[in-house]
């Protein structure tokens, strides 16, 4: 079993629609990642939170630590936001290493 | 540039024989890190440096595998003897301080071995 899990696998929306992406994770952690990555390989951080919600744009992000568990929310959703979302956290045994252990991504398709 | 950069975007290598892929990371990044992005598969640890020290490579597959920052800021990631299980896209992260913080990645590596 994968230390982070995340569903679905794959998404299709159409433009206009909320969706929401979720990530669950089995080990202690000190920090939680969501990045973005186009297809050609580029990975853009989205958000980096260990705790709460935070908010950029129509992007939100939630975390709930007891639970070990994250969702990403995307608002009135564009065909600009069609790429692959991944979770990743910094396991707390990770230290000052800081790296990040992924989960394997949400292919996410916004169609018109 | 102010991102992070990598070379070649592309490579394709004969089986068994030696690469080098670089990573230019933003200037003045303390934390920078190798990972492997195997096809249809989320990207894997390899590697990690605080300026030119080596602080974890546990996540380096084999001994054919090195890395070194020996200045503090350009890296390089050596593959010796590379096998068609190597093939995949190797990302270059860098960050600015030591603790957990925004990692800024590079375009990768896209390597094939034939």
């Amino acid at each position: 079993k994968n230390e982070v899990e995340q569903s679905p696998q794959n998404l299709t929306a159409q433009e206009g629609e909320f969706i929401t992406i979720n990530c669950s994770y089995s080990v202690g952690i000190s920090a939680l990642h969501w990045l973005q990555q186009h297809p050609g390989g580029g990975i853009v951080s989205l958000f980096m939170l260990s705790s709460g919600k935070k908010k950029h744009g129509r992007l939100i992000a939630t975390i709930n630590i007891q639970e070990k568990h994250s969702s990403l929310h995307i608002t009135a959703s564009h065909p600009r936001d069609s790429a692959v979302y991944i979770c990743a956290v910094v396991p707390k045994e990770a230290g000052t290493a800081s790296k990040l252990t992924f989960g394997t991504g949400t292919r996410l398709q916004v169609t018109l | 540039g102010a991102g992070v950069s990598q070379s070649p975007r592309y490579k394709v290598a004969k089986r068994g024989q030696d690469v080098a892929l670089r990573c230019d990371p933003i200037s003045g990044h303390v934390s920078l890190f190798w990972y492997q992005q195997a096809l249809g598969q989320g990207p894997e640890f390899l590697t990690y440096f605080q300026n030119e020290a080596q602080l974890d490579k546990s996540g380096l597959p084999s001994d054919r595998f090195f890395a070194e920052r020996p200045e503090g800021s350009v890296s390089t990631l050596k593959i010796q003897r590379t096998q068609q299980e190597d093939s995949a896209v190797y990302l270059c992260a860098s960050s600015l301080g030591l603790v957990s913080e925004t990692q800024y990645f590079g375009p990768g590596t896209r390597l094939l071995v034939l």
